[in-house]
């Protein structure tokens, strides 16, 4: 079974600054997707950014970039130039090419981004 | 260029009574994957289907709870006799093929059980 960790429940940053929201993965299967999805208040769920196993260069997307680190098994999203707009939770969620394609996510980061 | 749909946003339930979740795939897709929310936790894995088929249910509670993907029409999550720990928000996503594919989700139906 596939499982995520995601250890910063909370994470405040200022406006215009980076922030770095961590993501540990535990999976057996050398095959594997790595996806962020970003949920704010009003409770829908959006998808960021997306890294695959066998990608040699870290993704990006805007703003958003992935620090992905296979060895250590981590996908930390990092967020530059934050924005008021940023503040949401923030997920982490694996899925494994041999694992029905489900989903597996994290319990999230509530992000706020401050003046 | 509409995204997945899903209706009711909100749905208000008397414990015993029947909840029908209805989730419409983005144009082309042919994959549908039903995901529930619990209060302050990260989203569980239900059920994927693709059309008339049930792939896999293995996040699906044994009893009360089914799925469906018509050939036509859209995807429906039925809860039978609805329990007040049934409260949740419940999410559709979708995606084009299969194993590399971007699941997108819809904006979720907020299920409370008085």
């Amino acid at each position: 079974a596939q499982k995520i960790t995601q250890t910063q429940p909370g994470m405040f940053v200022q406006e215009k600054e980076a922030v770095t929201l961590d993501c540990t993965y535990d999976t057996s299967d050398p095959s594997y997707g790595l996806f962020w999805y970003k949920q704010p208040s009003s409770g829908e769920m959006i998808f960021l950014i997306y890294q695959g196993s066998y990608d040699q260069q870290n993704a990006t997307e805007g703003r958003y970039s992935l620090n992905f680190q296979k060895a250590r098994k981590s996908a930390n999203l990092v967020i530059s130039a934050s924005q008021l707009g940023d503040s949401a939770m923030y997920f982490c969620a694996v899925r494994v090419t041999g694992g029905g394609n489900k989903l597996t996510f994290g319990t999230g980061t509530q992000l706020k981004v401050e003046l | 260029n509409a995204g997945v749909m899903q209706n009711p946003r909100h749905l208000v339930r008397r414990r015993g009574q029947e909840a029908r979740l209805r989730c419409s795939p983005m144009k082309g897709h042919s994959h549908v994957y039903w995901y529930r929310q619990l209060p302050e936790e990260g989203l569980k894995f239900m059920v994927y289907l693709q059309k008339e088929n049930i792939i896999d249910e293995s996040g699906m509670p044994k009893e009360r709870f089914s799925a469906e993907f018509p050939k036509e029409g859209p995807s429906i999550l039925r809860i039978q006799q609805v329990v007040r720990g049934d409260s949740a928000a419940y999410f559709c996503a979708s995606s084009q093929e299969t194993s590399t594919d971007t699941q997108y989700f819809g904006p979720g139906t907020r299920l409370t059980v008085l």
